[in-house]
């Protein structure tokens, strides 16, 4: 069974922090995407990175994979209040089909303090 | 472009009851999955069509669950016999590459 470890669950911090999100598998990703969830919506692709060391920013969101591609995080510069929502990284493995289906971690929970 | 849609949004239903569900995919992404969602998790793979075809299906689409995608474009899927554990939101996403899914809004079906 292929397992995506996200951590931490739950992040509760002031506006203006900085905070990062972490996503680790034992296994090896052909890509790896992130995606931020409201309640009661589903998820909105933020980024896709697919080669090894490769690092993406979105605004204040920064996005690196890691060079085994085991790995990603996901780093908010400054963060704002109108980021709180559920983060989740999602990877498809290589060696897998090439259907594309996707592996969810259990997300993560951003709260932001104004 | 609209973005995925999906109907109904929220559906209530008696245990072993039948309910469906629609997914309107993304006009021309030939890729559509199915996922559920249950509260405090991440999505859980269902299935998978290309085009028509319904190429792969997980283990947790057990024989009460049917998923068909007759032309190609939307997509339903069928629980029969529904029960309490069924009760999660149900995703559709649209792809035109594997590493590209967008997702639907979801069907949140609650059995009582």
């Amino acid at each position: 069974t292929q397992l995506l470890e996200q951590s931490p669950q739950f992040l509760s911090i002031q506006e203006g922090e900085n905070l990062t999100v972490y996503c680790n598998s034992s296994s090896v990703f052909s890509s790896l995407q992130w995606y931020r969830q409201e309640p009661g919506e589903g998820p909105v692709l933020l980024v896709t990175v697919v080669t090894g060391g490769e690092v993406k920013k979105l605004k204040r969101l920064t996005f690196q994979f890691g060079d085994a591609r085991k790995d990603s995080s996901l780093h908010i510069t400054a963060a704002q209040t109108g980021d709180t929502g559920l983060y989740l990284c999602a990877g498809q493995y290589a060696g897998g089909t090439s259907y594309g289906k996707l592996t969810f971690g259990q997300g993560t929970i951003l709260t932001v303090h104004p | 472009d609209t973005g995925v849609s999906q109907d109904p949004r929220h559906k209530i239903t008696k245990r072993g009851q039948n309910v469906t569900f629609r997914c309107d995919p993304i006009s021309e992404h030939n890729r559509l999955y199915w996922y559920r969602q249950t509260l405090g998790q991440g999505p859980e793979f269902l299935t998978y069509f290309q085009n028509e075809a319904q190429l792969e299906k997980s283990r947790l689409l057990s024989d009460r669950f049917s998923a068909e995608r007759p032309k190609g474009s939307f997509s339903t899927l069928e629980i029969q016999r529904t029960e309490q554990g069924d009760s999660a939101m149900y995703l559709c996403a649209s792809s035109p590459r594997p590493w590209e899914q967008y997702f639907g809004p979801g069907t949140r079906l609650t059995v009582t």
